[in-house]
């Protein structure tokens, strides 16, 4: 079967950096997704890895490594605005997203 | 251009009542997906369709039912709604199933009673 864990909660501060953890176990693999939601509204696409090492978008970066089942999502310069939920999901053999129960992180001045 | 769009925004149901959630795209999107989002949980796919005319179960189909008529309509039905199936509901779509991204409606929160 398939498994996603991240942390329930994470606090930092504006300006700073923040790393969010995903860990999963999958017998497919088509991929490791992140999105962003903010509280009550749709999830948005923040990045897509299929191959081991880091896609840097910007403020945000993604890294994978497929060998530990281990992904994470790097946030520098954080904004008031960042503040939000952060879903991992993993695309498995039949192209189906699985999703992590997400990270809700809180941003304090 | 709207995107996806979702309707209603939100609804009170008695249980028992057969209720449509309705869900419209405009990007010409092939794959379309019907979630439901529950606290403390993650997102879970209910019904699936890879283009118009096939539909496929998720990781929970029970109780709901789809159609996919054409391209850019993909109705999720709760034939006789139980409590259990309060929750928030997402439409979303993608290029194709295969696609790196989806996107995601605005959601239908779903209160059963």
């Amino acid at each position: 079967g398939q498994n996603i864990d991240q942390p329930t909660e994470m606090t930092a501060t504006e300006g700073a950096i923040v790393q969010i953890n995903c860990t999963y176990q999958t017998s497919g693999f088509n991929g490791l997704f992140w999105y962003q939601q903010h509280a009550g509204e749709a999830p948005t696409f923040l990045s897509y890895n299929v191959l081991d090492g880091l896609e840097e978008k910007g403020r945000f970066s993604s890294f994978l490594s497929r060998s530990k089942g281990y992904s994470y999502l790097l946030l520098k310069e954080l904004q008031m605005k960042d503040s939000a939920s952060y879903l991992c999901a993993l695309m498995d053999s039949n192209y189906q997203l699985i999703w992590g129960a997400g990270t809700k992180l809180i941003i304090k001045p | 251009i709207a995107g996806i769009t979702q309707a209603p925004t939100s609804q009170i149901l008695a249980a028992g009542r057969r209720m449509t959630l309705r869900c419209t795209q405009d990007m010409r999107h092939n794959a379309m997906y019907w979630y439901r989002q529950d606290l403390g949980l993650g997102l879970r796919l209910i019904h699936y369709s890879n283009t118009a005319g096939t539909t496929g179960k998720g990781e929970v189909p029970d109780g709901y039912s789809v159609s996919r008529a054409n391209t850019d309509d993909f109705p999720l039905t709760l034939a006789s709604a139980v409590p259990s199936q309060t929750s928030v509901y997402f439409c979303a779509s993608s290029e194709s199933l295969e696609s790196d991204t989806q996107y995601f409606g605005p959601g239908t929160r779903l209160t059963v009673l």
